[in-house]
């Protein structure tokens, strides 16, 4: 069984630039989470995806979007990136769509210069 | 707005002793809370996980504690080893939602 998998694992891109970050669920997981963690703080979230469908979301402006595949993977867009986008981006599965305990991929770290 | 807040950055216990976090929260619609711990340059990961409707949760060395009227849990570690260092996440939701609110994690170093 392999655990939640996130691609790439550090980026760096300039502000006003557009950036997709990729996630794998865990085997068997249906559901995908997306967090932001700035340095020092705990992780908060983005939003969630549920069957291919966004199935909540934080207080994280529409230039964040996201996609679920029918196999589950998801991405998490970025557009118009801003400095204080720079941060630890985490991705986690659950088997259902909410309620339930998340597993934590090891995170993108997204630098904006 | 803070909903979970952990108080202490950092905590540091002897090996062999018990380690204690704290973690309080302000959202009385709360029913599910976890604790998360992280290694650097790794996601977290999942240790224990307590429902509303008790007010412990046992695995292992690890004991989670809720005490809904003050809305508190703590994190019991006994007994503490030195593998246990790592930046501890206290969590919580409301099960039907899907919002997980974290807390901002205490570093925990246990000495040998």
């Amino acid at each position: 069984e392999t655990g939640v998998t996130q691609s790439p694992t550090h980026l760096i891109k300039t502000r006003g630039q557009q950036v997709t970050l990729r996630c794998s669920s865990q085997s068997g997981h249906n559901t995908v989470s997306w967090y932001q963690q700035a340095l020092g703080q705990g992780p908060q979230f983005i939003f969630q995806y549920y069957r291919e469908e966004e199935n909540g979301r934080g207080n994280f402006p529409p230039r964040f979007s996201g996609l679920q595949f029918p196999n589950y993977s998801s991405e998490l867009n970025v557009n118009a990136l801003e400095l204080d986008d720079s941060a630890l981006y985490l991705c986690a599965s659950q088997i259902s769509g909410g309620g339930d305990t998340q597993y934590f991929g090891p995170g993108t770290r997204l630098t904006v210069l | 707005d803070q909903q979970v807040k952990q108080n202490s950055p950092s905590l540091s216990v002897q090996e062999g002793r018990i380690s204690i976090l704290n973690c309080d929260y302000t959202n009385s619609m709360f029913d599910y809370f976890l604790w998360y711990k992280k290694y650097p340059a790794e996601g977290p990961t999942f240790l224990i996980s307590i429902s509303s409707i008790k007010d412990k949760n046992e695995d292992g060395r690890f004991t989670v504690f809720l005490n809904k009227s003050a809305k508190h849990l703590s994190l019991h570690i006994v007994p503490s080893q030195p593998g246990d260092s790592a930046v501890y996440f206290c969590a919580a939701s409301v099960r039907v939602n899907n919002d997980m609110r974290f807390g901002a994690g205490t570093r925990l170093t246990v000495k040998p």
